[in-house]
C-alpha cells in the first residue's frame, strides 16, 4: 500500500465547474497535509495546508480533512483553464521541517 | 516571502563530469533543505534531506558518494552530481522550510540535468 495515494487522472472537468480531487494516506499519526500544484516542466507551487479536521477556504480552493478516514481533498470552484495542471497531495508526519510523502498525482484538465 | 531560488535552471554535460546545482532561500532562514528528483511523468521523490552545518541524510537506495549535499549556511544548499551519466538526467528541485514555521516546503523553480 502507498503512503499517500490518488488518482492519477487525467480528470477532466467543465469550465466553471468544481473540481474535486481526492487523497488518502496510511500513517495515522500524520499531522500536516499539503495540496501541490504543478505545471508540466515546472516545481511544485503550494496551494494549501492543513493541519485540523474540517475545512478550510482560501479564495477558489477548499481543502478538506477528515483524519478518521485518512482523507483530504481540495475543491476547485468556479474551475478555469489554467488551473489545468497535476495536484500533488503531501502528508508529513510532523508539525515540524521534516520529511514530506508525496502521492503521485492527479492530473487536471478543464475543458472550456 | 518565502522565495527559494536555484541555479542553474538548465545544464547540459558530458558523461563523466560533475554537476553542481546551487540552492537558495532568498527571503528567510531555512532549517532544513530538501533535494528532489523527478523523472518524466512521475511525481517527486526525495533524494535527501539536508540540515545546515550536518551531514545530510539520504534516503534508501541514493548513493551519497554519487550525489554530495554541502549545506554551508542557513541560505545555500549545493548538490553535486559526480561523474554524471544519461541515466542521472532528470529534474532537480530543492525545497526549504522556514526556520519559525510549520512543516510548509517551498520549492525552488528546479533545474533540469540533461547528460549526453
Amino acid at each position: 500500500q502507498k503512503e499517500v495515494e490518488q488518482n492519477s487522472g487525467p480528470l477532466s472537468v467543465p469550465e466553471g465547474a468544481i473540481a474535486s480531487l481526492n487523497c488518502t494516506y496510511s500513517d495515522r499519526g500524520s499531522q500536516s497535509f499539503f495540496w501541490y500544484r504543478q505545471y508540466s516542466g515546472k516545481s511544485p507551487e503550494l496551494i494549501m495546508s492543513i493541519y485540523s479536521n474540517g475545512d478550510k477556504e482560501d479564495g477558489r480552493f477548499t481543502a478538506q480533512l477528515n483524519k478518521a478516514s485518512q482523507y483530504v481533498s481540495l475543491l476547485i470552484r468556479d474551475s478555469q483553464p489554467s488551473d489545468s495542471a497535476t495536484y500533488l497531495c503531501a502528508v508529513s508526519r510532523y508539525s515540524s521541517a521534516s520529511k514530506i510523502i508525496f502521492g503521485s498525482g492527479t492530473r487536471l484538465s478543464i475543458r472550456p | 516571502g518565502a522565495v527559494v531560488s536555484q541555479h542553474p535552471s538548465r545544464v547540459i554535460c558530458k558523461s563523466g563530469t560533475s554537476v553542481k546545482i546551487e540552492c537558495r532561500s532568498l527571503d528567510f532562514q531555512a532549517t532544513t533543505m530538501f533535494w528532489y528528483r523527478q523523472f518524466p511523468k512521475q511525481s517527486l521523490m526525495l533524494m535527501a534531506t539536508s540540515n545546515e552545518g550536518s551531514k545530510a541524510t539520504y534516503e534508501q537506495g541514493v548513493e551519497k558518494d554519487k550525489f554530495l549535499i554541502n549545506h554551508a549556511s542557513l541560505t545555500l544548499s549545493t548538490l553535486t552530481v559526480t561523474s554524471a551519466h544519461p541515466e542521472d538526467s532528470s529534474f532537480y528541485i530543492c525545497s526549504a522550510t522556514r526556520k519559525e514555521g510549520l512543516d510548509t516546503q517551498y520549492f525552488g523553480p528546479g533545474t533540469r540535468l540533461t547528460v549526453l
